[in-house]
């Protein structure tokens, strides 16, 4: 009983290559994110849906779509994948999206684009 | 805008001695603060957050954090550290403008030595 799900855990994958991650929380959350960490480990917010709804678009590559289809769940597309997606990418969510809310994060899925 | 610092990438302390990581922040109005821990490979845990009232922040595994407004800090502590506290250490800020965005800090690495 995983409060925040991801899948896959490590996507390996060729340039040029369209690929999906997909997010499910069981916590009942209002509000899902998607972070990107690098190399680096720096972390980055990309997007933030509350209820299906966009609220947070970060300046992230028009290549990068979220799609929510309920608010249970909030899946990234990403189209002509490049070299430089290869990261860890962070599925999270929060009771309702408050500033003093808590996120919880999923396991992460590891992107390698060769 | 809204910034977070962990001046240290990395501290280094010997078990049972008292740790401390660093978090300086800047924001515009009331911060409410965050202290997430990584273990290697695992998504984000929380650990505490300061929203309002009393000072000093109790949380999970015996780690305190204490909110210094004239020094905007927050500094995340433990009285006897242990060597499975070795894990990156992230401080995050958030504030009721910016739609409820985090800013997380470039984490800061722990080893705790036998």
């Amino acid at each position: 009983d995983t409060a925040v799900s991801q899948t896959p855990k490590y996507l390996v994958t060729q340039m040029g290559n369209d690929k999906s991650i997909k997010c499910e929380q069981n916590l009942g959350h209002d509000t899902m994110y998607w972070y990107k960490q690098d190399s680096k480990k720096f972390l980055k917010i990309m997007f933030s849906y509350n209820n299906k709804e966009l609220i947070i678009n970060e300046t992230v590559p028009n290549r990068f779509s979220p799609k929510s289809p309920d608010k249970a769940h909030l899946n990234l597309h990403i189209n002509s994948l490049e070299l430089g997606d290869s990261a860890v990418y962070f599925c999270a969510s929060s009771q309702s999206g408050l500033s003093t809310d808590t996120q919880y994060f999923g396991p992460g899925t590891r992107l390698t684009v060769l | 805008a809204q910034s977070v610092a962990q001046p240290e990438d990395q501290v280094n302390v010997a078990e049972g001695n008292p740790l401390t990581v660093k978090c300086t922040y800047s924001v515009s109005g009331n911060p409410y603060l965050f202290w997430y821990v990584q273990y290697p490979n695992r998504g984000l845990q929380f650990l505490l957050k300061y929203i309002t009232g009393d000072n000093l922040v109790k949380g999970s595994y015996g780690f305190e954090a204490e909110f210094n407004k004239s020094q905007t800090s927050f500094h995340l502590k433990k009285p006897s550290a242990l060597v499975s506290d070795s894990a990156l250490y992230f401080c995050a800020v958030k504030t009721n403008t910016n739609a409820g965005k985090s800013t997380f800090g470039d984490g800061t690495t722990l080893t705790v030595k036998p």
